[in-house]
């Protein structure tokens, strides 16, 4: 079975400081590794997913992640927050052809 | 990428009744599922909606209180019978395409709240 576990809840950064949100995975077999964000009221739009072919997983709105194996970790960084980016974050894993398993989610809060 | 569709995006109903809630994508995708999302709380897979044959259900989730069906490749629906209270959440339709590409699109859920 496949799991992931995101560390943090809440996270609250200030306007322009790194943003750092954790995610460690469960996976018997080489997984697929998403980052979602949700805006209040809205629906689910992709930020990135790791797919094998790299280990530093660009995505959109400055956001990049990256896998590592021995951590079994797939950490989402921003090195300068916005306020805009304020949302709550989930972390979710697969495999092809197969449902995504989502983390708990952790709250990114920003202040000015 | 697929846009997909949801209706209602929300509703308010009484205990005791059910609620089809639909969903359309714009292509032809290979899978579709069901998720819920109770308030402050993450997705939770309901179901895998099949083409033609019978949903698979995650476990905690039965077929006689949430009912699907898939007609054809584009469309779905997921029915919450006999709602309670607690069956309030936001039910979020999901599609993925070619499996080569393993993206999962989602649509902007339906908001049922059950008093």
């Amino acid at each position: 079975a496949q799991s992931v576990t995101q560390l943090g809840s809440h996270v609250s950064v200030s306007e322009g400081a790194l943003v750092l949100l954790r995610c460690n995975y469960s996976s018997s077999v080489p997984p697929y590794l998403f980052w979602y964000v949700q805006y209040p009221n809205q629906g689910l739009q992709l930020l990135l997913k790791y797919t094998s072919a790299a280990t530093l997983v660009k995505g959109i709105n400055g956001f990049e992640a990256e896998f590592k194996k021995s951590e079994t970790s797939f950490h989402l960084t921003k090195p300068s927050a916005h306020m805009s980016d304020a949302a709550e974050y989930f972390c979710a894993v697969n495999q092809a052809g197969t449902a995504l398993i989502f983390g708990k989610g952790t709250t990114l809060s920003v202040s000015s | 990428s697929a846009v997909i569709s949801q209706k209602p995006s929300r509703d308010i109903c009484q205990r005791g009744t059910s609620l089809t809630i639909q969903c359309q994508v714009d292509s032809q995708v290979t899978m579709m599922f069901w998720y819920r999302q109770q308030p402050g709380q993450s997705l939770t897979l309901i179901a895998t909606a099949n083409q033609g044959s019978e949903a698979t259900y995650e476990s905690g989730f039965v077929i006689d209180k949430f009912p699907i069906s898939r007609p054809n490749l584009t469309f779905s629906t997921l029915t919450v019978s006999n709602m309670s209270p607690e069956d309030s959440s936001i039910y979020l339709c999901s599609a993925a395409g070619d499996p080569a590409y393993n993206e999962q699109f989602f649509g902007p859920g339906t908001r049922l709240t059950v008093l």
